[in-house]
Protein backbone atom coordinates (compact mmCIF):
# COMPACT_ATOMS: atom_id res chain seq x y z
CA UNK A 1 0.00 0.00 0.00
CA UNK A 2 0.60 3.88 0.42
CA UNK A 3 1.74 4.66 -3.13
CA UNK A 4 2.48 7.61 -4.76
CA UNK A 5 2.94 8.50 -8.77
CA UNK A 6 4.26 11.03 -10.83
CA UNK A 7 4.05 12.23 -13.84
CA UNK A 8 5.80 12.26 -16.36
CA UNK A 9 9.23 10.75 -15.17
CA UNK A 10 11.31 12.51 -17.34
CA UNK A 11 10.78 15.47 -19.03
CA UNK A 12 13.05 18.14 -21.66
CA UNK A 13 11.85 21.44 -22.49
CA UNK A 14 12.79 24.57 -24.03
CA UNK A 15 13.48 27.18 -22.25
CA UNK A 16 10.95 29.83 -21.49
CA UNK A 17 8.12 27.30 -21.65
CA UNK A 18 6.21 25.84 -18.85
CA UNK A 19 5.95 22.06 -17.44
CA UNK A 20 3.18 20.54 -15.48
CA UNK A 21 4.15 17.88 -13.17
CA UNK A 22 1.72 15.44 -11.49
CA UNK A 23 1.62 13.67 -7.99
CA UNK A 24 -1.31 11.60 -7.13
CA UNK A 25 -1.56 8.96 -4.12
CA UNK A 26 -2.83 6.43 -6.03
CA UNK A 27 -4.08 4.00 -2.50
CA UNK A 28 -4.91 7.20 0.24
CA UNK A 29 -6.03 10.16 0.15
CA UNK A 30 -3.63 12.57 1.12
CA UNK A 31 -4.27 15.89 3.17
CA UNK A 32 -0.70 17.37 2.71
CA UNK A 33 1.18 17.10 -0.12
CA UNK A 34 5.17 18.03 -0.28
CA UNK A 35 7.53 19.15 -3.51
CA UNK A 36 11.01 18.39 -3.41
CA UNK A 37 14.01 19.68 -5.45
CA UNK A 38 17.45 17.37 -5.32
CA UNK A 39 20.43 18.37 -6.72
CA UNK A 40 22.77 15.53 -8.16
CA UNK A 41 24.15 14.03 -5.00
CA UNK A 42 22.46 16.15 -2.26
CA UNK A 43 19.69 16.18 -0.17
CA UNK A 44 16.05 16.64 -0.63
CA UNK A 45 14.86 20.42 -0.58
CA UNK A 46 11.71 21.08 0.63
CA UNK A 47 9.97 23.92 -1.95
CA UNK A 48 6.64 24.09 -0.58
CA UNK A 49 3.67 22.37 1.18
CA UNK A 50 0.52 22.01 -0.12
CA UNK A 51 -2.87 21.13 1.81
CA UNK A 52 -6.21 20.13 -0.20
CA UNK A 53 -7.64 23.24 -1.13
CA UNK A 54 -5.95 25.85 0.18
CA UNK A 55 -3.06 27.68 -1.20
CA UNK A 56 0.72 25.91 -1.00
CA UNK A 57 3.17 27.35 1.71
CA UNK A 58 6.21 28.10 0.25
CA UNK A 59 9.88 27.59 1.56
CA UNK A 60 11.82 30.78 2.27
CA UNK A 61 13.91 31.59 -1.37
CA UNK A 62 10.87 29.55 -3.43
CA UNK A 63 9.14 31.51 -6.08
CA UNK A 64 5.73 30.59 -5.48
CA UNK A 65 5.41 32.80 -9.29
CA UNK A 66 7.16 30.58 -10.75
CA UNK A 67 6.44 26.87 -8.68
CA UNK A 68 2.68 27.11 -8.85
CA UNK A 69 0.95 24.45 -6.66
CA UNK A 70 -1.99 23.25 -7.26
CA UNK A 71 -3.81 20.57 -4.65
CA UNK A 72 -7.58 19.97 -5.79
CA UNK A 73 -8.23 16.97 -4.40
CA UNK A 74 -7.11 14.44 -1.60
CA UNK A 75 -5.52 12.21 -4.04
CA UNK A 76 -3.67 15.21 -6.92
CA UNK A 77 -1.19 17.93 -6.49
CA UNK A 78 0.77 19.58 -9.33
CA UNK A 79 3.61 21.18 -9.56
CA UNK A 80 3.84 23.85 -12.84
CA UNK A 81 7.32 25.77 -13.10
CA UNK A 82 6.63 28.73 -14.99
CA UNK A 83 8.99 29.88 -17.81
CA UNK A 84 11.70 27.25 -17.20
CA UNK A 85 15.02 28.31 -17.41
CA UNK A 86 18.32 26.09 -17.41
CA UNK A 87 18.88 26.43 -13.61
CA UNK A 88 15.51 24.93 -13.10
CA UNK A 89 16.85 21.63 -14.30
CA UNK A 90 16.10 19.21 -11.19
CA UNK A 91 15.07 15.89 -10.28
CA UNK A 92 11.76 16.87 -8.26
CA UNK A 93 10.33 14.95 -5.80
CA UNK A 94 6.59 14.68 -4.65
CA UNK A 95 5.76 13.24 -1.16
CA UNK A 96 2.52 12.35 0.26
CA UNK A 97 0.88 12.29 4.00
CA UNK A 98 -2.22 9.96 4.60
CA UNK A 99 -5.25 11.30 5.64
CA UNK A 100 -5.03 9.04 8.66
CA UNK A 101 -2.45 9.63 9.55
CA UNK A 102 -1.38 12.11 12.55
CA UNK A 103 2.20 13.49 13.32
CA UNK A 104 3.40 10.02 13.92
CA UNK A 105 2.31 8.53 10.03
CA UNK A 106 4.96 8.47 7.46
CA UNK A 107 5.34 10.01 4.02
CA UNK A 108 5.37 8.29 1.21
CA UNK A 109 7.50 9.80 -2.23
CA UNK A 110 6.93 9.84 -5.59
CA UNK A 111 9.59 8.34 -7.97
CA UNK A 112 10.78 11.94 -8.99
CA UNK A 113 10.51 13.92 -12.31
CA UNK A 114 13.76 14.81 -13.84
CA UNK A 115 13.30 18.42 -15.60
CA UNK A 116 15.66 19.28 -17.93
CA UNK A 117 15.52 22.47 -19.97
CA UNK A 118 17.60 23.69 -22.96
CA UNK B 1 15.00 24.16 14.54
CA UNK B 2 15.66 20.37 14.20
CA UNK B 3 18.33 18.88 12.04
CA UNK B 4 19.81 15.56 11.25
CA UNK B 5 23.40 15.06 10.41
CA UNK B 6 24.94 11.82 8.02
CA UNK B 7 28.61 11.99 9.16
CA UNK B 8 30.13 9.46 6.55
CA UNK B 9 29.12 10.87 2.50
CA UNK B 10 29.95 6.72 1.50
CA UNK B 11 30.20 3.69 3.39
CA UNK B 12 31.95 0.89 1.75
CA UNK B 13 31.26 -2.90 2.78
CA UNK B 14 32.12 -6.39 1.29
CA UNK B 15 28.80 -8.38 0.92
CA UNK B 16 28.11 -10.35 3.82
CA UNK B 17 29.65 -8.08 6.02
CA UNK B 18 27.48 -6.63 8.77
CA UNK B 19 26.96 -2.40 7.46
CA UNK B 20 26.18 0.37 9.65
CA UNK B 21 24.74 3.85 8.45
CA UNK B 22 25.18 6.68 11.06
CA UNK B 23 22.62 9.35 11.69
CA UNK B 24 22.29 11.68 14.71
CA UNK B 25 19.52 14.60 14.62
CA UNK B 26 18.87 17.88 17.00
CA UNK B 27 15.73 18.15 17.67
CA UNK B 28 13.56 20.30 20.86
CA UNK B 29 10.43 18.15 20.96
CA UNK B 30 10.02 13.88 20.75
CA UNK B 31 11.98 12.79 17.74
CA UNK B 32 10.04 10.86 15.51
CA UNK B 33 12.93 9.35 13.11
CA UNK B 34 13.01 7.87 9.94
CA UNK B 35 15.45 6.02 7.75
CA UNK B 36 14.57 6.31 3.61
CA UNK B 37 16.57 4.80 0.85
CA UNK B 38 16.90 6.54 -2.90
CA UNK B 39 18.16 4.15 -6.01
CA UNK B 40 19.48 6.08 -9.12
CA UNK B 41 17.24 8.17 -10.64
CA UNK B 42 13.96 7.62 -8.28
CA UNK B 43 12.18 8.58 -5.20
CA UNK B 44 12.32 7.80 -1.65
CA UNK B 45 11.82 4.33 -0.58
CA UNK B 46 10.53 4.05 3.34
CA UNK B 47 12.58 1.35 4.83
CA UNK B 48 11.73 2.16 9.21
CA UNK B 49 10.78 4.81 11.66
CA UNK B 50 11.03 5.03 15.52
CA UNK B 51 7.84 6.62 16.98
CA UNK B 52 7.84 5.02 20.37
CA UNK B 53 8.40 2.23 22.32
CA UNK B 54 11.21 -0.66 21.69
CA UNK B 55 14.27 1.50 20.73
CA UNK B 56 15.38 -1.32 17.91
CA UNK B 57 13.19 -1.02 15.21
CA UNK B 58 13.11 -3.77 12.24
CA UNK B 59 12.10 -2.77 8.79
CA UNK B 60 11.98 -3.28 5.32
CA UNK B 61 14.56 -5.55 3.40
CA UNK B 62 15.94 -6.47 6.70
CA UNK B 63 16.96 -3.41 8.22
CA UNK B 64 16.90 -2.10 11.33
CA UNK B 65 18.09 0.67 13.29
CA UNK B 66 18.56 1.06 17.09
CA UNK B 67 17.00 4.70 18.62
CA UNK B 68 19.71 6.17 21.65
CA UNK B 69 18.31 8.72 22.99
CA UNK B 70 21.42 9.92 25.10
CA UNK B 71 23.42 10.10 22.19
CA UNK B 72 20.44 11.52 19.80
CA UNK B 73 21.43 8.72 16.92
CA UNK B 74 19.70 6.35 14.91
CA UNK B 75 21.73 4.58 13.14
CA UNK B 76 20.73 1.98 10.37
CA UNK B 77 22.21 -1.40 10.70
CA UNK B 78 22.11 -4.58 8.83
CA UNK B 79 23.47 -7.83 9.61
CA UNK B 80 24.90 -9.20 6.47
CA UNK B 81 25.39 -6.90 3.26
CA UNK B 82 23.98 -7.61 -0.47
CA UNK B 83 25.29 -5.89 -3.37
CA UNK B 84 21.70 -4.81 -4.17
CA UNK B 85 21.75 -2.68 -0.68
CA UNK B 86 24.24 -0.69 -2.57
CA UNK B 87 21.84 2.76 -2.82
CA UNK B 88 21.84 6.52 -1.26
CA UNK B 89 20.23 6.57 2.58
CA UNK B 90 18.57 9.35 4.37
CA UNK B 91 17.67 9.70 8.00
CA UNK B 92 14.99 12.46 8.82
CA UNK B 93 13.65 13.54 11.76
CA UNK B 94 10.27 15.26 12.64
CA UNK B 95 9.53 16.78 16.03
CA UNK B 96 6.44 15.01 17.12
CA UNK B 97 5.46 17.80 19.64
CA UNK B 98 5.53 20.78 16.51
CA UNK B 99 2.10 20.85 15.03
CA UNK B 100 4.30 22.27 11.44
CA UNK B 101 5.03 18.39 11.90
CA UNK B 102 8.01 18.68 9.12
CA UNK B 103 10.49 16.03 7.74
CA UNK B 104 14.10 17.54 7.79
CA UNK B 105 16.65 14.90 5.97
CA UNK B 106 20.11 14.90 6.51
CA UNK B 107 22.56 15.05 3.80
CA UNK B 108 22.56 11.08 2.76
CA UNK B 109 24.94 8.86 2.86
CA UNK B 110 26.02 6.71 -0.30
CA UNK B 111 26.47 2.87 0.62
CA UNK B 112 28.53 0.81 -1.68
CA UNK B 113 28.67 -2.54 -1.33
CA UNK B 114 31.08 -5.03 -3.13
CA UNK B 115 30.87 -8.61 -4.19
Amino acid sequence: GAVVSQHPSWVICKSGTSVKIECRSLDFQATTMFWYRQFPKQSLMLMATSNEGSKATYEQGVEKDKFLINHASLTLSTLTVTSAHPEDSSFYICSARDLAGGPTDTQYFGPGTRLTVL
Amino acid sequence: AQSVAQPEDQVNVAEGNPLTVKCTYSVSGNPYLFWYVQYPNRGLQFLLKYITGDNLVKGSYGFEAEFNKSQTSFHLKKPSALVSDSALYFCAVRDGNNAGNMLTFGGGTRLMVKP
